[in-house]
């Protein structure tokens, strides 16, 4: 079974500093998609931004990027310019591409993001 | 994208009775997932609900406990049977629509559900 682990329940950023996110996975998958999801406290799920485990070339989504690292099964999420808006709880998510996991997501524990002003 | 409608948001319901909560997609959706979220914690997969066919429990989760209809490509729903206060969680409905498997899963609003 795949598990997601972030080891940071809690981070706190100054407004337009940068923060990293990290988390960590494990998998004997050669394919599969990870994710990040933003969950505000109107509790919506937002996706912030997605890998492809196939590709080598980092994510990128405005003020939001990824550091892959397959070998090391590490997925962190950076947020440049941090704004009031970003604060959050923050989940690392996998989802399995092939087999019988196909489409079922494994969501970390979150990490609660404070941007103080 | 897919909108997803959920219904209700909320509920607080009295120990020993049952809740069914409904999820009803703008479009049409290959995969339809419901997850629970208790409170402060991450988001645990119950089943996947199957359209035509009895859902695809995780372990720990049970079709008595937590029965599911999926009766055509954009609705289901999920029914919290014999509530007890360790089941006042968020209930979220997914869902994943035809493409590219890349594409993200799209979340439902929550029902935020108060058992006394």
């Amino acid at each position: 079974a795949q598990t997601v682990t972030q080891s940071q329940p809690e981070m706190s950023v100054q407004e337009a500093e940068t923060v990293t996110l990290s988390c960590t996975y494990d998998t004997s998958e050669s394919d599969y998609y990870l994710f990040w999801y933003k969950q505000p406290p109107s509790r919506q799920m937002i996706l912030v931004i997605r890998q492809e485990a196939y590709k080598q070339q980092n994510a990128t989504e405005n003020r939001f990027s990824v550091n892959f690292q397959k070998a090391a099964k590490s997925f962190s999420l950076k947020i440049s310019d941090s704004q009031l808006g970003d604060a959050a709880m923050y989940f690392c998510a996998y989802r399995s591409a092939r087999g019988a996991n196909a489409g079922k997501s494994t969501f970390g524990d979150g990490t609660t993001l404070t941007v103080k002003p | 994208s897919a909108v997803i409608s959920q219904k209700p948001s909320r509920d607080i319901c009295q120990r020993g009775t049952s809740l069914t909560i409904q999820c009803q997609v703008d479009s049409q959706v290959t995969m339809m997932f419901w997850y629970r979220q208790q409170p402060g914690q991450s988001l645990t997969l119950i089943a996947t609900a199957n359209q035509g066919s009895e859902a695809t429990y995780e372990s720990g989760f049970v079709i008595d406990k937590f029965p599911i209809s999926r009766p055509n490509l954009t609705f289901s729903t999920l029914t919290v049977s014999n509530m007890s206060p360790e089941d006042s969680s968020i209930y979220l409905c997914s869902v994943q629509t035809p493409g590219p498997d890349r594409q993200p899963q799209h979340f439902g609003d929550g029902t935020r559900l108060s058992i006394l």
